[in-house]
């Protein structure tokens, strides 16, 4: 069964502290995947997405890296602004119908 | 482009009742997800829909059902409602759902009492 679990549930950094949260993961045929932030009240927002092992995105503070059972997403130097929840989740599937899942995601808290 | 556009936002409901969701997507996305969010539970997979067609579908018991329109809008159903339906539904839209970003809604806030 397609499984993910990302760790820590919870992370308080002060800005500046850079840190990485964890994403470790198992799927039938991955087709990719995905991290996305959610802040209180509102739908995940997309951030990045990946599809193979040894691939690697950047966006701003954020790095997001594939492994063939984990991904990390690295924040570097945080801002109080990039306190949120970040949610892995992963696609696998064929063309008989695709199946997104989630992890529990892990809380961000950066104090200034 | 307007984005996913989820209704009613907030919902309260007594147990036994029944209740009925509604989600819009992006404009020329016909791949429909849905998703309940709860504190403990996180974001649990219900059902994914595409042109009219369920194409895969979580592990909720049937009372959970849904449907998609021809012109790509989705509804959700829950009947005989318990307590422990009360969560945050999310809708999320994409072009074709393979390998694929999501885009969701900001979801309809569902209390039942």
């Amino acid at each position: 069964e397609d499984q993910v679990t990302q760790s820590p549930e919870a992370l308080r950094l002060q800005e500046g502290e850079s840190s990485s949260l964890n994403c470790s993961y198992t799927v039938s045929g991955l087709r990719g995947l995905f991290w996305y932030r959610q802040d209180p009240g509102k739908g995940p927002e997309f951030l990045f997405t990946l599809y193979s092992a040894g691939e690697e995105k950047e966006k701003e503070r954020l790095k997001a890296t594939l492994t063939k059972k984990e991904s990390f997403l690295h924040i570097t130097a945080p801002k109080p602004e990039d306190s949120a929840t970040y949610l892995c989740a992963v696609q696998g599937g064929n063309t008989g119908g695709f199946k997104t899942i989630f992890g529990a995601g892990t809380r961000l808290f950066v104090k200034a | 482009k307007a984005g996913v556009t989820q209704t009613p936002r907030y919902l309260i409901k007594t147990r036994g009742q029944q209740v009925t969701l509604s989600c819009s997507p992006i404009s020329g996305h016909r791949s429909v997800s849905w998703y309940q969010q709860t504190p403990g539970q996180g974001l649990q997979f219900l059902f994914e829909y595409f042109s009219e067609t369920q194409r895969n579908k979580g592990n909720f018991p049937g009372r959970f059902s849904g449907r998609q329109f021809s012109n790509s809008r989705s509804e959700m159903n829950v009947s005989t409602l318990e307590l422990g339906d009360s969560a945050l539904y999310l809708c999320a839209s994409s072009s074709t759902g393979g390998g694929e970003k999501l885009f969701f809604g900001s979801g309809t806030q569902l209390s039942v009492l």
